[in-house]
């Protein structure tokens, strides 16, 4: 079956720190892979998606690239702020309907 | 646009009980999909419903049940509750068919005691 394995937290970082958070997946095929973000209180928001490898996925200075080769979806930001401090899931859809397999969440946290 | 509406935002029952959760999906989406979220499992897909037809099933017991009406409107129940059923329960919607975005409510938080 599908499964996402990504880096467990918390991840502390200063402001303006580089910031990445692994995830690699294991499905047939070609699945889809998405980011998603969860603030305190929230439910989850989109924060980027590709769909086929080799596909950069970007939003708000966040970025992931779809690697078939590593089966990884790993997710990268420059500089992060404190207004980034969430959960982050990374996520697949194996293209049946909408059914996604997340991974257990990194929880990351930005101090000023 | 109104966003994705779960109701209610926190519910306290207990161990047998039933209960009834429900979810407004945004307007024009077809698609609305149920995810439990605990801190021990993560986030686990219940099912999905498009178009008044359960589309997927997540690995749940049959204690857990949906529906979906007319107007897109979900209603997720759960019967003879246990302990391990509290949880945050999240409703997606998403505008039609496969890898389409998913919007997430807020979820309702179940607690059973």
């Amino acid at each position: 079956g599908n499964s996402v394995t990504q880096m467990e937290g918390p991840v502390t970082l200063s402001e303006e720190a580089f910031l990445t958070i692994n995830c690699t997946y294991t499905a047939t095929g070609y699945p889809s892979l998405f980011w998603y973000v969860q603030y305190p209180g929230e439910g989850l928001q989109l924060l980027l998606k590709a769909t086929k490898a080799d596909d950069k996925g970007s939003n708000k200075g966040f970025e992931a690239t779809y690697r078939k080769e590593t089966t990884s979806f790993h997710l990268e930001k420059g500089s992060v702020q404190v207004s980034d401090s969430a959960v982050y899931f990374c996520a697949l859809s194996d293209n049946a309907g909408n059914m996604l397999t997340f991974g257990g969440g990194t929880r990351l946290m930005v101090k000023p | 646009k109104a966003g994705v509406t779960q109701t209610p935002r926190y519910l306290i029952k207990t161990r047998g009980q039933q209960v009834t959760l429900s979810c407004s999906p945004i307007s024009g989406h077809r698609s609305v999909s149920w995810y439990q979220q605990t801190p021990g499992q993560g986030l686990q897909f219940l099912f999905e419903y498009f178009s008044e037809t359960q589309r997927n099933k997540g690995n749940f017991p049959g204690r857990f049940s949906g529906r979906q009406f007319s107007n897109s409107r979900s209603e997720m129940n759960v019967s003879t509750l246990e302990l391990g059923d509290s949880a945050l329960y999240l409703c997606a919607s998403s505008p039609q068919g496969d890898n389409s975005p998913l919007h997430f409510g807020n979820g309702t938080r179940l607690t059973v005691t």
